[in-house]
């Protein structure tokens, strides 16, 4: 997962807490993207961001919000957590989405 | 609502066989297609991507791809215990290509 710095690596919340994931990246590529990954449900597209400034929703993005500010940080916000929401979120990035997406470490989100 | 779906298996092959990966996409426009390994427990890792129609060989492993029929394979030849693991299938999209899906993925398991 070199070059992909997720944060925190495990959390968790009670229902109707808040909190940020926070994504880093050093490989200076362009698209960011936040996942989640239920069992047999593969990984879902949250939201991604094609460029700095800019995002669009994905499969699942009810309930998150994100922020892109920058080339180098995409963050994903939970403003009041579910138990629904309970999964593993990656955050990945890719140069162009034509040539695949590489992951970060993840991060195991449980909702009380 | 694009999709991507495969065999969530388990699919069960003998050491040294041939294990075949199946995928099908309903985005007649998606330009490119990648599988992925996941082990239990860690991050998807891209093995092979393929853009055009026809049969691309890396090593061990084999991607097919038809246009056509929407279909996309993967081919692992001399399967060792070690390939055990979930294979996830992924597009991207005609109307934003930074835009990657997954399918459900399927469990692979090399019996020795």
């Amino acid at each position: 997962n070199a070059g992909v710095t997720q944060t925190p690596k495990f959390q968790v919340l009670k229902t109707g807490q808040s909190m940020t994931l926070q994504c880093a990246q050093d490989m200076n590529h362009n698209s960011m993207y936040w996942y989640r990954q239920d069992p047999g449900m593969g990984l879902r597209l949250i939201y991604y961001s094609a460029s700095e400034g800019t995002t669009d929703k994905g499969e699942v993005p009810n309930g998150y919000n994100v922020s892109r500010l920058n080339k180098r940080e995409f963050s994903l916000r939970l403003e009041s957590a579910a138990p629904s929401q309970t999964s593993v979120y990656f955050c990945a990035l890719a140069d162009r989405g034509l040539w695949g997406v590489f992951f970060g470490s993840g991060t195991q989100l449980s909702v009380l | 609502q694009k999709e991507v779906e495969q065999n969530s298996g388990p699919l069960s092959v003998p050491e040294g066989a041939i294990a075949s990966l199946n995928c099908t996409y309903s985005d007649r426009g998606s330009q490119s297609f990648f599988w992925y390994r996941q082990y239990s427990g860690k991050s998807p890792e891209l093995i092979m991507f393929i853009y055009s129609n026809g049969d691309k060989e890396d090593g061990r492993f084999t991607a097919q791809l038809n246009k056509a029929s929407q279909y996309v394979s993967l081919l692992i030849r001399d399967s060792q215990p070690s390939d055990s693991a979930t294979y996830l299938c992924a597009v991207n999209e005609e109307t934003s290509y930074d835009k990657v899906i997954f399918g459900p993925g399927t469990s692979l398991s090399v019996i020795p």
